[in-house]
Order: structure tokens, then sequence, then C-alpha cells
């Protein structure tokens, strides 16, 4: 079964910075999506990246890059420019391609604070 | 656009007692339907999928059951709660698109607390 591992429990950045989140996970197969979710204190989860395993290029939305080592089983998400909106709690998924019940795997997540 | 509601948003029953939560997507057809529970500050764990109408599998032996009565329905039930049922419940949808199911997306989720 595959597993995902964030880490941090916690982050902290100042407003404008850059902070990166560390995610890795275990799985014996080689093709695989992996995600970003932002959950607000609402607890809306939301979609804030995507990475395709066959892609070797790094998926970018905005202010927010992933650095995806696909060797070393590394998908971590950096946040530049941070806002106070980031603030967050943010979970890296993984899910299977192998069938079409699309079941996902998640870490613990990150409680990223940014400040003022 | 697709859209996903959940409700109630938030629910207090006492142990012992049924519940019935609800999930419903519009704009899209023949979803994956997921429903997820979070421990307080931590991730999600599965607790059913469905593929199609009264397919239903079960990723963790509890006291809960689903349904999925309509192509854009699914329903989280329990004939009687039990205190380690309280959490924050999320309905998810996806589709399957080309090779294989992409992006899932989630709900405003619903709190239960059990007494």
């Amino acid at each position: 079964a595959q597993t995902v591992t964030q880490s941090q429990p916690e982050m902290s950045v100042q407003e404008a910075e850059t902070v990166t989140l560390s995610c890795t996970y275990d799985t014996s197969e080689s093709d695989y999506y992996l995600f970003w979710y932002k959950q607000p204190p609402s607890r809306q989860m939301i979609l804030v990246i995507r990475q395709e395993a066959y892609k070797q290029q790094n998926a970018t939305e905005n202010r927010f890059s992933v650095n995806f080592q696909k060797a070393a089983k590394s998908f971590s998400l950096k946040i530049s420019d941070s806002q106070l909106g980031d603030a967050a709690m943010y979970f890296c998924a993984y899910r299977t391609t192998n069938t079409n019940a699309g079941k996902s795997t998640f870490g613990d997540g990150t409680t990223l604070t940014v400040k003022p | 656009s697709q859209t996903i509601h959940q409700w109630p948003a938030t629910l207090v029953q006492p142990v012992g007692s049924p519940l019935s939560l609800e999930c419903t997507v519009e704009g899209t057809s023949n979803p994956n339907l997921y429903w997820y529970r979070q421990a307080a500050g931590r991730g999600l764990q599965l607790l059913f999928y469905s593929v199609g109408i009264g397919q239903i599998s079960s990723e963790v032996p509890q006291n809960l059951s689903a349904s999925r009565p309509q192509d854009r329905q699914f329903i989280l039930s329990s004939k009687k709660l039990l205190l380690s049922d309280s959490g924050f419940y999320l309905c998810a949808w996806s589709v399957l698109y080309g090779r294989a199911v992409e992006t899932q997306y989630f709900g405003p989720g619903t709190r239960l607390l059990v007494l």
C-alpha cells in the first residue's frame, strides 16, 4: 500500500517570503498522480496543484510550484510571495492510476502560518 | 460548471442514534464518489467510494455504511452512532478522463459531534 509522509507538522513564513513544504511517498508503481490541497479554517479542501508522474516538468500554478523528484519519491510545494490568505493546512496526496476508482492516500498535513 | 453539495453542515447527535449525511453533485455525469473522514488536525481517511449506482466499496470496517441511489447522490449512514464516529466528513467527486481518474473535488463537509 502507498504511504504519504509530511514530516513538518507546522511551518511559518513571513509575508512576501518563500516557503517550501515537504512531502515524501512510498510506492512501487511507476505511473500515478500527486496533489497538494489547501484546507483553510473553513475546512473546505481546495486543490492547489497537480503533478502527473510521467511528466518530468514540474507543475506550476501562479505563486505555487512543485519540486518533483521521482527517484527520491519526493514532492515538495513551494509558495512564493506568501500572502496572509495562504495560511492553512496543506495536504499532500497520492493517487494511483491502476484502477478507475481513483482512490487517494493523504498525508497528515502541514499547518502553515503566515506572519504579517 | 460542476458543484458539490453536502448537508447538513453541522450535526450533533446522541450515541445510539441513526445518521444520514447526503452528498449531491451537479454538472457532471457518472462521477466517482467518495466519503472521507478527517479527525481533528489529521489527514483524510477514505471510508467508501463508488464508481456507479449501487456500487459501493468499503475501505475501513466500521459502524458506517454508504449508498448510491442515484448517479449523483451519495449517502453515508449509520444505524447506531458511536462516540468514535465524531469527526469531519467530506464528500468528493472525480471523473474518468482518458486513461485514468483525475482530480478529486471536495464538498464543504459536515461536522459531526456524537455525545
